[in-house]
């Protein structure tokens, strides 16, 4: 079946630091990937998506590149901000069909300090 | 703006009780999803619909069912609460259709407290 591996947190960064998120994945077929982002008391909101091979998303200053050879899709940040404290959840779509159904990796609790 | 909403931020239960949680999107997406939230466990599927009247089990289902009457309206039930349902619910939406252009919209989240 469908999985996604992050790396576990909790990550703690000062302001304008250099962020890696790394995300692993295993699927059958061709998945689209995704970064959601959970900001403290709210749902969750699509951060940026990639549906092919070397695929690049970004958005916020935050990008992912989709590897299909190591099966990775890490996210990225050159200078982070205490208003990026949140959590992150990496995703995978594999549909059978023509339904949608996301598989979710357990999060990564990122927080800023100023 | 697009919008998932849940009826309840915060919910508070007894042991035994039938509860229901109310999500309406305004969106008119086939697809809605259940999951709920878990510290170490991030969010996991427990129904999700792609048609009126229409479910499927998702990864964690027992102690659940769900009812979708109308488009825009996905219920989740518990039909005995118990304590280890607490947790928070997240509603979510997307379009039917390949599943490169279906991004999922999600609600605010229910804090559900089974005591």
């Amino acid at each position: 079946g469908n999985s996604v591996t992050q790396m576990e947190g909790p990550v703690t960064l000062s302001e304008e630091a250099f962020l890696t998120i790394n995300c692993t994945y295993t699927a059958t077929g061709y998945p689209s990937l995704f970064w959601y982002v959970q900001y403290p008391g709210e749902g969750l909101q699509l951060l940026l998506k990639a549906t092919k091979a070397d695929d690049k998303g970004s958005n916020k200053g935050f990008e992912a590149t989709y590897r299909k050879e190591t099966t990775s899709f890490h996210l990225e940040k050159g200078s982070v901000q205490v208003s990026d404290s949140a959590v992150y959840f990496c995703a995978l779509s594999n549909s059978g069909g023509s339904n949608y159904k996301l598989t979710f990796g357990k999060g990564t609790l990122l927080t800023v300090n100023p | 703006d697009v919008k998932v909403t849940q009826s309840s931020r915060y919910l508070v239960k007894r042991t035994g009780e039938k509860v229901f949680l109310e999500c309406v999107q305004d969106m008119d997406h086939e697809n809605m999803f259940w999951y709920r939230q878990d510290p170490g466990l991030g969010l996991r599927l427990i129904y999700f619909s792609y048609d009126v009247k229409m479910k499927e089990k998702g990864d964690i289902p027992e102690g659940y069912s769900v009812s979708r009457e109308k488009k825009e309206r996905f219920s989740l039930i518990l039909e005995s609460a118990s304590t280890n349902q607490t947790s928070m619910y997240l509603c979510a939406s997307s379009l039917w259709g390949p599943h490169q252009n279906t991004e999922a919209f999600f609600g605010q989240g229910t804090r559900l407290t089974v005591v």
